[in-house]
């Protein structure tokens, strides 16, 4: 009963370096989201995906890049961190016909230095 | 874009009290959805209100919707220390697409046993 996994759940990054979280959901949802969650502001979307090869982007999306090759995996990409990305990054996960209920991850907590 | 404003921002009760948390939108309200999140992981699905004056129970936590006041709220009655965490409002964007939520910045509940 694995539900939505994130990888890694904790990565530290120096300015400019790159990197991709990944999300993966074992629940046959067509909809995926990527959220960020810093103090003071809630969650906010950066990217969400209503299915298999097509990607959005959501409220916050500048610095990020994301795919969906396949339906249970969605990546997050951050080609030049910034220190401004530093933040705990959540996926979450629904069925088309369920807008209510999101299945989220556990959470990645990134560091940028 | 719909703002969903949460109060109060944090919140501090004894074991055995009951307490109201409020979600108020700046938009008309096509659904209201409650998460609640445990410190270090991601959100957890407590409930959904689709039509003004339903009100849902979950255990001892009750949300109600005043679609008029474009508002909702959650109540606790007797509450433990498993009920603290932080509670989030979200709704889904108006006008039809229901595609992305958005969330309030949350409420911070803590109990002291």
């Amino acid at each position: 009963n694995a539900g939505v996994t994130q990888t890694p759940k904790f990565r530290v990054l120096k300015t400019g370096q790159s990197m991709t979280l990944l999300c993966a959901q074992d629940m046959n949802h067509e909809y995926m989201y990527w959220y960020r969650q810093d103090p003071g502001m809630g969650l906010r979307l950066i990217h969400y995906s209503v299915g298999e090869g097509t990607t959005a982007k959501g409220e916050v999306p500048d610095g990020y890049n994301v795919s969906r090759l396949k339906k249970q995996n969605f990546l997050l990409g951050l080609e030049s961190a910034a220190p401004s990305q530093t933040s705990v990054y959540f996926c979450a996960s629904r069925f088309r016909d369920s807008p209510s209920k999101l299945f989220f991850g556990s959470g990645t907590q990134l560091s940028v230095l | 874009s719909q703002e969903l404003e949460q109060s109060p921002q944090s919140l501090i009760v004894q074991e055995g009290k009951n307490l109201t948390i409020n979600c108020t939108s700046s938009k008309t309200l096509y659904g209201l959805y409650w998460y609640k999140q445990k410190y270090g992981e991601g959100l957890i699905f407590l409930m959904m209100l689709q039509k003004g004056g339903e009100e849902k129970s979950h255990e001892k936590i009750t949300a109600k919707l005043d679609e008029k006041k474009q508002q909702s709220s959650l109540h606790i009655t007797a509450s433990q220390p498993s009920h603290a965490g932080i509670y989030l409002c979200g709704a889904g964007a108006s006008g039809g697409s229901n595609y992305k939520l958005t969330f309030g910045k949350g409420t911070l509940l803590t109990v002291n046993p």
